[in-house]
């Protein structure tokens, strides 16, 4: 089953726009991951928020965790067409039989228009 | 430093047939793991490993068989292709367990159809 559901499953904007991504998840997490994917290309990490945290900043982008909510957003500011690409949250457990997996969402399909 | 490298790219196999995906990581990292990936599906987990010699079962186990004889090598073996196995394939492996917080690092895929 799906932990990560992430809302919208696509979005279109315009270079110099925000984009902003949503993650939602159904039981407790030890932290969040984002990570991106170039068409044809395998996942690369963009930034992790552990349960305790609320904020993450590194660079253009920004994670917010509201576990009270269970959700996650991710905001990328002033996009650009380089930044087109799928986004998926994952999220991690700790302890039992989930050591050393994360558990994806299906992903965000974002395109930034030049 | 070539991350976590897999073979092949791409991969045509007839229904019954059998094959092995192969993946190596020269990070020295202690966990590895399979994930399919499919549309609308986001990456499942097949197998994964917490260390040579130990594996275990994801969320998508059946049809696949992996092994862990060394710290670098993970393959993924089909025992007998099914049209359902048609997916991308991806290995993935980092430093300790990423549901504590450590960064997955991916390889670059397998495009596998099964026909």
């Amino acid at each position: 089953s799906q932990q990560g559901e992430e809302d919208p499953q696509a979005l279109s904007i315009q270079e110099g726009e925000n984009a902003t991504m949503n993650c939602s998840y159904k039981t407790s997490i030890n932290n969040l991951q984002w990570y991106r994917q170039n068409s044809g290309r395998g996942l690369v990490h963009l930034i992790l928020i552990r349960s305790n945290e609320r904020e993450k900043h590194s660079g253009r982008l920004r994670v917010t965790l509201d576990t009270s909510k269970k959700s996650s957003s991710l905001l990328i500011t002033a996009s650009r067409a380089a930044d087109t690409a799928s986004y998926f949250c994952a999220t991690g457990h700790a302890g039992g039989t989930s050591y050393g997996k994360l558990t994806f969402g299906q992903g965000t399909i974002l395109t930034v228009h030049p | 430093n070539a991350g976590v490298t897999q073979t092949p790219k791409f991969q045509v196999l007839k229904t019954g047939q059998s094959m092995t995906l192969q993946c190596a990581q020269d990070m020295n990292h202690e966990y590895m793991s399979w994930y399919r990936q499919d549309p609308g599906m986001g990456l499942r987990l097949i197998h994964y490993s917490v260390g040579a010699g130990i594996t275990d079962q994801g969320e998508v186990p059946n049809g696949y068989n992996v092994s862990r004889s060394t710290t670098e090598d993970f393959p993924l073996r089909l025992l007998s292709a099914a049209p359902s196995q048609t997916s991308v394939y991806f290995c993935a492996s980092s430093y300790s367990t990423a549901s504590s917080g450590n960064t997955i690092y991916f390889g670059e895929g397998s495009w596998l159809t099964v026909v």
